[in-house]
């Protein structure tokens, strides 16, 4: 069975600064995929970052990047520069199959 | 290129009656998928299609939920009769292939008193 936990249910940044989430996953697969998930109140789920587990190379997506560490099974997310439009649920997703296992979400909140 | 667009948007039913959900995926994208998304968690597969044929429907309660993928396009996920632990948020997502990262749509928020 696969599962993914994220022990941080609520955090808050100042904008500008820069916040990490945290994500820890558990699968017996040699081949999977991380993902992280961005929900804002319009209830989509729009994917921010990817990281094939194969590559050793840490994803990066302009302000997004994430610490991969394979070995312990670990998967944080680091938004630097925070902005106000970053405010939402993020969810951290793993998928070894055809589908993908969500954990259950850190709210991130933004201040000016 | 229009998203994956989903209604109702919200939907309030009373226990035991029926309700349906609308998908349509973005055009080309052969795999559709449907999860549920309970207050405080993240998503949960209810089934995948490819192209018309259910591949993964392990999750999907068959007592009551039916879904439908006629043509391989546009998609309908039934709950007949609604019961109150149904109350979630149904999104629909898809995908061209297999990469798991499908393009979600906003999802229905189900409401059932």
């Amino acid at each position: 069975a696969q599962t993914v936990t994220q022990s941080q249910p609520e955090m808050s940044v100042q904008e500008a600064e820069t916040v990490t989430l945290s994500c820890t996953y558990d699968t017996s697969e040699n081949n999977y995929y991380l993902f992280w998930y961005k929900q804002p109140p319009s209830r989509q789920m729009i994917l921010v970052i990817r990281q094939e587990a194969y590559k050793q190379q840490n994803a990066t997506e302009n302000r997004f990047s994430v610490n991969f560490q394979k070995a312990a099974k670990s998967f944080s997310l680091k938004i630097s520069d925070s902005q106000l439009g970053d405010t939402a649920m993020y969810f951290c997703a793993m998928g070894s199959g055809y589908a993908l296992n969500f954990g259950k979400g850190t709210s991130l909140l933004v201040t000016p | 290129e229009a998203g994956v667009v989903q209604s109702p948007r919200y939907k309030i039913i009373e226990k035991k009656q029926p309700v349906a959900f609308w998908c349509n995926p973005i055009s080309g994208h052969n795999t559709l998928y449907w999860y549920r998304q309970n207050l405080g968690q993240g998503p949960e597969l209810l089934i995948r299609y490819e192209n018309e044929e259910a591949v993964d429907d392990s999750q999907l309660p068959k007592d009551r939920f039916s879904a439908e993928r006629l043509k391989g396009v546009d998609s309908t996920l039934k709950i007949q009769p609604a019961e109150l632990g149904d109350s979630a948020v149904y999104l629909c997502a898809s995908s061209f292939g297999i990469t798991m990262a499908g393009t979600f749509g906003s999802g229905t928020r189900l409401t059932v008193v």
